[in-house]
């Protein structure tokens, strides 16, 4: 089974200053996928970035970029130059690829980011 | 980018009605959605995995005489909360995966608000 794990229920941050989200996972699987998604209070769920499990370098998106350990199972999301409208629940969500052909996302607990100026 | 549309944005119901939300991929056809389920402070719980012209698949807990799916089109997916109760009260967020896309994202709706008096 798919296990997502993120340890920080909460963080403040300093505007302009970089954070890092921390997210680790547990599968059996080869072929699986990672993802982070923003969510203001507003509700709606914000596509940020994508990792999959064979792609070699790190994903970025603008200011975003994942920092992917395979060995570790880790996939940590950075933030760089926070902005006050980065305050928001971040979520890392799993996808397995091998067994799963309707693309289940498993998502983690969230981490709420609050940015300060 | 592809957009996914639900309807209500919010709705109050009373203890016994039941409430139909209903998720449209707006600019893409879906042959899969999924329906999820948060509650205040938490992360999302996947219901159930909807996929067109065939019967819903629920995860582990979902009783499905109560959260009645129906995916009959391409674009169109609904989720009925049947006699609905104050603990059905939450926040159900339906996603779509993109059938002409190779991309392993899925684009989520804004979300339905569903209050229980």
């Amino acid at each position: 089974a798919q296990k997502i794990t993120q340890t920080q229920p909460g963080m403040f941050v300093q505007e302009k200053e970089a954070v890092t989200l921390d997210c680790t996972y547990d599968t059996s699987d080869q072929s699986y996928g990672l993802f982070w998604y923003k969510q203001p209070s507003s509700g709606e769920m914000i596509f940020l970035i994508y990792q999959g499990s064979y792609d070699e370098q790190n994903a970025t998106e603008g200011r975003y970029s994942l920092n992917f350990q395979k060995a570790r199972k880790s996939a940590n999301l950075v933030i760089s130059a926070s902005q006050l409208g980065d305050s928001a629940m971040y979520f890392c969500a799993m996808r397995d690829m091998t067994t799963d052909s309707w693309g289940k996302l498993q998502f983690g607990a969230g981490t709420q980011v609050v940015v300060t100026p | 980018g592809a957009v996914v549309s639900q309807h209500p944005s919010w709705v109050i119901c009373k203890s016994g009605t039941s409430v139909k939300i209903e998720c449209r991929s707006l600019d893409f056809q879906a042959t899969t959605m999924f329906w999820y389920r948060q509650f205040p402070k938490q992360s999302l719980m996947l219901m159930a995995t909807s996929n067109e012209g065939s019967k819903a698949t629920y995860e582990q807990g979902v009783e499905k005489d109560k959260f009645l799916i129906n995916h009959a089109s391409l674009t169109l997916s609904t989720l009925t909360v049947t006699s609905a109760h104050p603990e059905d009260s939450s926040f159900y967020i339906c996603s779509a995966r993109d059938l002409g896309s190779v991309s392993y994202e899925q684009y989520f709706g804004p979300g339905t608000r569903l209050t229980v008096t």
